[in-house]
């Protein structure tokens, strides 16, 4: 699976949009891109998943560029209940992929 | 609740004993995944299901790990003699299905401490 940068860390206001970026810029065609984070001493929470389009669920949207090097997850209104690690992964799955690797996420801090 | 559910939360044992976790998948989902996470540490990835069948073993640490899953449901992972450096958090996950469009939810894992 292809590899993913992130920022270690980023701060964001209660209330406000929270963006965080993810690079993969070796991603493979049938290869997805997952978004989890992990709370202290919570196991990782799926957040979203996309392959092309941009998607958008309950917690959050999911934006990827038209060559799919790089995306952007949006929180749109954080809470401080959204600070996490936060961890973009891309992910082919099928076959002999089905282990999913966690690299060291970004530290999304979320003041009041 | 209809999520990953793990037991026990926390487990304190001495070294040399053997200890039994336990997950309960959602239900409906064909595939389970078991990983573990040292402290400060990424995930390691054990073993997983598909079914009742593991088609894939390699990560096991060493034979003192074994792991069955029964019914297409429950899954146990069994340490034996147990060491001091399997103190980590063991996680379970499971998915509809293997596939890359096939989400993995994870429980809130097993903390095992091995004094």
């Amino acid at each position: 699976d292809a590899k993913t940068t992130q920022p270690p860390s980023m701060d964001c206001a209660e209330g406000r949009a929270a963006n965080l970026p993810c690079n993969h810029s070796t991603i493979s065609g049938n290869e997805y891109v997952y978004w989890y984070r992990q709370i202290h001493s919570q196991g990782p929470q799926y957040i979203i998943h996309g392959l092309k389009n941009n998607e958008t669920n309950e917690m959050a949207s999911l934006i990827i560029t038209e060559d799919r090097k790089s995306s952007t997850l949006i929180l749109p209104h954080a809470t401080l209940r959204d600070t996490a690690v936060y961890y973009c992964i891309v992910f082919r799955g099928g076959g002999s992929n089905y282990k999913l690797t966690f690299g060291k996420g970004t530290l999304l801090t979320v003041n009041p | 609740g209809a999520g990953v559910s793990q037991s026990p939360s926390n487990k304190v044992t001495e070294k040399g004993k053997d200890v039994e976790l336990r997950c309960d998948p959602i239900s409906g989902h064909t595939a389970l995944y078991w990983y573990r996470q040292r402290l400060g540490q990424g995930l390691e990835f054990l073993i997983y299901f598909q079914g009742n069948s593991a088609p894939d073993k390699s990560g096991l640490p060493s034979d003192r790990f074994s792991a069955e899953r029964t019914g297409e449901s429950v899954s146990t992972l069994t340490i034996q003699r147990t060491q001091q450096e399997d103190s980590a958090v063991y996680l379970c996950a499971s998915s509809l299905r293997v596939g890359g469009n096939q989400p993995q939810h994870f429980g809130d894992g097993t903390r095992l401490s091995i004094l």
